[in-house]
């Protein structure tokens, strides 16, 4: 089973360039999240959806943007990077409210 | 506000047992986690406490006290392969998890 997918693993991206982090999972959970690891900070989420047609803001949404077209899928998109936005992202997704969470291997991205 | 607290880094060795403390103070409370992550890789589930007590699986065991906001994760018979990052997380009122900022545990042979 492959769980949950992330694409790109790693980027280098121009400031001010847009760009989609890919997120996809095979386990039919209903809930995803995004979010970002930097050093020395925990993970902190951007945008979660607790089901397909349903998205909402995390500590850190500000330069994101999300959808939830289908249960399977939550993009990621960033529409205009800035180097603050260098950081690890990861993709997480659960089923039921007090279940885990699984998490995809993570997209390194740099802004420069 | 939210807050996770752990410890920054331990270290033990090989063989020993290892007790990493995590203290939060968060609007609501539904259930604590903990999760290791290994450098380099995403994180992945250990444990999870919702009621007062120990839980037990294996090497690693999760203890709870939800009246003072407190949780330890209990590791023996440390091997090398433990050597990782210990991220405590509490799942709020909202059912969004709280992270803290990890530990990074380093086994000395």
């Amino acid at each position: 089973t492959a769980g949950i997918t992330q694409a790109p693993t790693s980027q280098i991206l121009a400031a001010g360039r847009s760009m989609t982090l890919r997120c996809t999972q095979d386990m039919r959970h209903n809930a995803m999240y995004w979010y970002r690891q930097d050093l020395g900070l925990g993970l902190r989420l951007i945008h979660y959806s607790n089901t397909a047609g349903t998205t909402g803001k995390g500590e850190v949404p500000d330069g994101y943007s999300v959808s939830r077209a289908n249960t399977d899928d939550f993009p990621l998109t960033l529409a205009s990077a800035v180097p603050s936005q260098t950081s690890v992202y990861f993709c997480a997704s659960s089923d039921l409210e007090n279940t885990e969470a699984f998490f995809g291997q993570g997209t390194r991205l740099t802004v420069v | 506000g939210q807050n996770i607290d752990q410890p920054t880094e331990m270290t033990a060795t090989e063989g020993a047992i290892v007790q990493i403390n995590c203290t939060y103070q968060t609007s609501g409370f539904n259930g604590l986690f903990w999760y290791q992550q290994h450098a380099g890789e995403a994180p992945t589930f250990l444990s999870y406490n919702v009621l007062d007590g120990l839980e037990e699986k294996g090497r690693f065991s999760s203890f709870l006290s939800r009246s003072k906001g407190y949780s330890y994760l209990l590791l023996k018979e440390l091997q090398m392969k433990d050597s990782a990052s210990y991220l405590c997380a509490v799942r709020d009122h909202n059912y969004q998890l709280i992270w803290g900022a990890g530990t990074k545990l380093i086994i000395k042979p």
